[in-house]
């Protein structure tokens, strides 16, 4: 059973500086790795994926994947309010396109 | 643009009804998947579907059934809800590993 460590938090920024989070999973052999954002009262939003070591940005988002290490994060440069969120990492590369969720690191940005 | 419709967002229910709740996608994705989601507890998987009337168990099976008889269509049952089942449902479809997830159906049962 695959295993996906997240910071609970809350985590608090203030508006304009860098929020990084992070995850750690358990499965060496795992190639594929997803960020989701979670608004409150809403449904889970796909926002990265990465699959190779090193980083992927995407706009104010960085994923990183660090395979030796079992972690990846995700860095959102110039926070805004409006990424106030629970933001939750998955691990996949099971058969059958199964996904392993972290709880989440809920994800507060001040004006 | 990947779409995941839900047939109710809101749904309250008494102990001991069957209850039906049903996913839809228009994408063409084999893998289909029901959770629940609860404070604290994260996303739960329930079941899973990786093609038409196959299915497989998640994490927390019990209580549950599912059923799909159409590639885009994949429904969860509750046999006999009780309110242990309260929660918010979220169900998914990908091709891949990618999720993608419909807007959910927050369940009461009392």
């Amino acid at each position: 059973q695959k295993e996906v460590e997240q910071n609970s938090g809350p985590l608090s920024v203030p508006e304009g500086a860098i929020a990084s989070l992070n995850c750690t999973y358990s499965d060496r052999g795992s190639q594929s790795f997803f960020w989701y954002r979670q608004y409150s009262g809403k449904s889970p939003e796909l926002i990265m994926f990465i699959y190779s070591n090193g980083d992927k940005e995407d706009g104010r988002f960085t994923a990183q994947l660090n395979k030796a290490s079992q972690y990846v994060s995700l860095l959102i440069r110039d926070s805004q309010p409006s990424d106030s969120a629970t933001y939750l990492c998955a691990e996949g590369g099971s058969t059958l396109g199964r996904l392993y969720f972290g709880r989440g690191t809920q994800l507060t940005v001040w004006p | 643009d990947v779409k995941v419709t839900q047939s109710s967002r809101y749904l309250v229910k008494r102990t001991g009804e069957k209850v039906f709740l049903e996913c839809v996608q228009d994408m063409d994705h084999e893998n289909m998947f029901w959770y629940r989601q609860d404070p604290g507890l994260g996303l739960r998987l329930i079941y899973f579907s990786y093609d038409v009337k196959m299915k497989e168990k998640g994490d927390i099976p019990e209580g549950y059934s599912v059923s799909r008889e159409k590639k885009e269509r994949f429904s969860l049952i509750l046999e006999s809800a009780s309110t242990n089942q309260t929660s918010m449902y979220l169900c998914a479809s990908s091709w891949t590993d990618e999720q993608y997830f419909g807007p959910g159906t927050r369940l009461t049962v009392t």
